[in-house]
């Protein structure tokens, strides 16, 4: 069974602090990893996908990195709006449901 | 772009009662998804729709939920009869067709049973 452990579940940085997040998997044959940001009271919004081994993308200031068994969003110089719950999901070969990991709730006080 | 609507917002019922939600995805996009996300989790698909069809129910609970797209585009998803555990935020996504890598979530509408 496809599984996806986030952690930590929830971070508090100062403004400016620099930290990971990371998102563990288990999937039969890897299809796509995806990170998203959730709002307090809105649906996910989408961030990056990565599709392979050793791949990044970066928006703004944050930057996914993925490897074989694992995937990190890192973020750099934090601002308080970067502050929402980010969330990684996984898509298996010849699947097209994501699973969703549990999710890190990030806080970034000013 | 207008984005995936949803409606209700918010939902507030006793066990036992029946609730529909609705779903209008963006338009174009032929893959519809519902999920259930209860509080301090990640989302869960309950079923997927490309155009009319179901390509995945496995996690839908039968006995009390059903979901329908009628001519491709809007969706319905029901409970009946609700159980306390069925409070979560109900979320509907939708993805362009041969595309599924990006899904693109509405806003959801919040259940509670009580």
């Amino acid at each position: 069974e496809d599984q996806v452990t986030q952690s930590p579940e929830a971070l508090r940085l100062q403004e400016g602090e620099s930290s990971s997040l990371n998102c563990s998997y288990t999937v039969s044959g890897l299809r796509g990893l995806f990170w998203y940001r959730q709002d307090p009271g809105k649906g996910p919004e989408f961030l990056f996908t990565l599709y392979s081994a050793g791949e990044e993308k970066e928006k703004e200031r944050l930057k996914a990195t993925l490897t074989k068994k694992e995937s990190f969003l890192h973020i750099t110089a934090p601002k308080p709006e970067d502050s929402a719950t980010y969330l990684c999901a996984v898509q298996a070969q010849g699947a097209q449901k994501l699973v969703f990991g549990q999710g890190t709730r990030l806080t970034i006080n000013p | 772009e207008a984005g995936v609507a949803q409606s209700p917002r918010y939902k507030i019922i006793e066990k036992r009662q029946s609730v529909a939600f609705w779903c209008n995805p963006i338009s174009g996009h032929a893959t519809l998804y519902w999920y259930q996300q209860i509080l301090g989790q990640g989302p869960k698909l309950l079923i997927q729709f490309q155009n009319n069809g179901v390509v995945d129910d496995s996690q839908l609970p039968k006995d009390r939920f059903s979901a329908e797209r009628l001519k491709g585009v809007d969706s319905t998803l029901k409970i009946q009869p609700a159980k306390l555990e069925d409070s979560a935020v109900y979320l509907c996504a939708s993805s362009r067709p041969f595309d599924s890598y990006e899904q693109y979530f509405g806003p959801g509408t919040r259940l509670t049973v009580t």
